[in-house]
């Protein structure tokens, strides 16, 4: 069994600025996926970004960037140019691939991130 | 892209009453969705995986007698709660595996149960 750990219970940043939230996970399988979703207060989860353990290069899009490191088992997301839109709850998620577990997510305990103006 | 659609959005129900919450894939064929349970400011815990066609797979400690799923098209599975009690109440997401089985999960936008 895999377990997602998000120690950051909240987090608060200002408006335009840099915030990073952490996310480490256990796991024996070599081949999976990691993911960060929203949950603005309208609780629609979003996804935000997706990363394949395979690829060494980290996931990017546009004000949002990962730094994963797979021996560490550690995958944190940046958030540059911080917006008030941004303030949600951030949860990380892992997916083993293959076959019938495509689609079954383990999250985290996520994190309450507040932009204040 | 993928849609999920969830009905109904939010729902009161008497004690002792059973509720249908259903899950709907609006432009894809989902053999696979799955059930989550999430309680105010905290994660989304997995209670079970729907396949089309066959009995779900429950998650440890859930009771599949009081949360019944049926998964009966490729385009629809439900959740009932049966013999609700206020301990039921949550909230309760689906999410859609397309057929293709790529590797992302397509969320409903949620039911809020209060059961009093």
């Amino acid at each position: 069994a895999q377990t997602v750990t998000q120690s950051q219970p909240e987090m608060s940043v200002q408006e335009a600025e840099t915030v990073t939230l952490s996310c480490t996970y256990d796991t024996s399988e070599s081949n999976y996926y990691l993911f960060w979703y929203k949950q603005p207060p309208s609780r629609q989860m979003i996804l935000v970004i997706r990363q394949e353990a395979y690829k060494q290069q980290n996931a990017t899009e546009n004000r949002f960037s990962v730094n994963f490191q797979k021996a560490a088992k550690s995958f944190s997301l940046k958030i540059s140019d911080s917006q008030l839109g941004d303030t949600a709850m951030y949860f990380c998620a892992f997916m083993k691939a293959g076959g019938t577990s495509y689609g079954k997510l383990t999250f985290g305990q996520g994190t309450i991130l507040t932009v204040h103006p | 892209g993928a849609v999920v659609s969830q009905h109904p959005s939010w729902v009161i129900c008497k004690s002792g009453t059973s509720v249908k919450i259903e899950c709907r894939s609006l432009d894809f064929q989902a053999t696979t969705m799955f059930w989550y349970r999430q309680f105010p400011k905290q994660s989304l815990m997995l209670m079970a995986t729907s396949n089309e066609g066959s009995k779900a797979t429950y998650e440890q400690g859930v009771e599949k007698d009081k949360f019944l799923i049926n998964h009966a098209s490729l385009t629809l599975s439900t959740l009932t709660v049966t013999s609700a009690h206020p301990e039921d109440s949550s909230f309760y997401i689906c999410s859609a595996r397309s057929r293709q089985g790529m590797a992302e999960a397509f969320f409903g936008q949620g039911t809020r149960l209060t059961v009093v």
